[in-house]
């Protein structure tokens, strides 16, 4: 049972290059989140998705998309990666509404 | 955007004393909370919930809740150095099923 399962763990990027962050849970979990962590800000919600085929903006949504392909997979896309998206990027699931369980996370740095 | 409030710290505690944690949060509707615990390099994870006024013990750990005052603590007792990492206090957002609101993390260091 791996939990919540996130691809790549380090990525480096230069400005405008796109990249695809992926997620996959395997614990039958109906809600999936994409957050990022910066020193000092905690953690903020990017895009949400309570189920298969449905997605939300979050808190800071500019520049990213998403996919719910799935009930076990949301991977989320960076078109046109910018230095303001260098980040740790966290993937979520959740059965119920509040208790989330985390991937270790995705470090990305754009040059 | 509802408000959670942490203290960034560091918290500086010595090993076998008690770590007293902070956070205040601005949506009165708010009925449940959470403690997530995040050591460095590693993502969060869940080691608190309380739904009621009052304590709630769990182990080492125990969480506070005041409702009238907009506040919930987290007390570490006989803290360990394995303690050393950053507790992040995390809402729910009453104006959107599903979602948390997270403060920035109180970072507590224990020294030997």
């Amino acid at each position: 049972n791996a939990g919540v399962t996130q691809t790549p763990k380090f990525q480096v990027l230069k400005t405008g290059q796109s990249m695809t962050l992926q997620c996959a849970q395997d614990m039958n979990h109906n809600s999936m989140y994409w957050y990022r962590q910066d020193p000092g800000m905690g953690l903020r919600l990017i895009y949400y998705s309570a189920s298969e085929g449905t997605t939300d903006k979050g808190e800071v949504p500019n520049g990213y998309n998403v996919s719910r392909l799935n009930k076990r997979e949301f991977s989320l896309r960076l078109e046109s990666a910018a230095p303001s998206q260098t980040s740790v990027y966290f993937c979520a699931s959740s059965l119920t509404e509040n208790i989330q369980y985390f991937g270790a996370g995705t470090r990305l740095s754009v040059l | 955007q509802k408000e959670v409030e942490q203290n960034s710290g560091p918290l500086s505690v010595p090993e076998g004393a008690i770590a007293s944690l902070n956070c205040t949060y601005s949506d009165r509707v708010s009925q449940s909370f959470f403690w997530y615990r995040q050591y460095s390099g590693k993502s969060p994870e869940l080691i608190m919930s309380i739904y009621s006024n009052g304590d709630k013990e769990d182990g080492r750990f125990t969480a506070q809740l005041n409702k009238a005052s907009q506040y919930v603590s987290l007390l570490i007792r006989d803290s360990q150095p394995s303690d050393s990492a950053t507790y992040l206090c995390a809402v729910p957002q009453t104006d959107s099923w599903g979602k948390l609101q997270f403060g920035a993390g109180t970072q507590v260091v224990v020294t030997p």
